[in-house]
């Protein structure tokens, strides 16, 4: 089945840092979604790219649809400590197609 | 965005027993979503629910074991039947909503977590 492949499974920044994450598969996905969970909630949607190339901003997250339709990065510039949190990307293969989750990768901020 | 809420929040059972969780939206909905993130897991989808038609469960989830009801366009349940510890996971309820884009944007509810003693 179609797998997304997150690594490191934990990153640790200093506070100020950016920091950059990626997701990759071997399938080709036409939708690619980017997830932060904190402790304790529900993840919340941070960007959603819809067009291999795309490359959308959020505050201080810019995200990538890679040209290939198989990878995206996140990219998180100058964090800060409520930057901490688990970061999932999600994609599907079709408008309908239910998501597919990567393992996530936890992230944590040293003031 | 979509609200969404869930209830309960949290709870702790014991084994052998059965509960329903609730997730409400704020507005109409076509599908709702179950997931399971087990303890430091990512989520796995249980089962889509839409209404007027029974849910449609991913491979290794039975209807038995976690049937789900969806009455409305708007609220959604999902019970664990029979509960063992092997059943302690934060369920996720979601559904998808067209974002400015015009494509689906998935989105979730803050999560019920479940421990089974």
């Amino acid at each position: 089945g179609q797998q997304l492949n997150q690594s490191p499974q934990s990153m640790f920044i200093q506070e100020g840092e950016d920091v950059s994450m990626n997701c990759t598969s071997s399938s080709i996905f036409n939708t690619w979604l980017w997830y932060k969970q904190d402790p304790g909630e529900g993840p919340v949607l941070l960007i959603a790219l819809y067009k291999a190339g795309e490359l959308t901003s959020n505050g201080r997250l810019t995200a990538q649809f890679g040209i290939t339709r198989k990878d995206s990065f996140l990219n998180i510039s100058a964090s800060i400590p409520s930057d901490v949190g688990i970061y999932f990307c999600a994609g599907r293969t079709g408008a309908n197609s239910k998501l597919t989750f990567g393992k996530g990768i936890t992230l944590s901020v040293r003031p | 965005s979509a609200v969404i809420s869930q209830k309960p929040s949290r709870d702790i059972c014991q084994r052998g027993t059965s509960l329903t969780i609730q997730c409400q939206v704020d507005s109409q909905v076509t599908m709702m979503f179950w997931y399971r993130q087990q303890p430091g897991q990512s989520l796995t989808l249980i089962a889509t629910a839409n209404q007027g038609s029974e849910a449609t469960y991913e491979s290794g989830f039975v209807i038995d074991k976690f049937p789900i009801s969806r009455p409305n366009l708007t609220f959604s349940t999902l019970t664990v039947s029979n509960m063992s510890p092997e059943d302690s996971s934060i369920y996720l309820c979601s559904v998808d909503r067209t974002g400015t884009s015009s494509y689906n944007e998935q989105f979730f509810g803050p999560g019920t977590r479940l421990t089974v003693l």
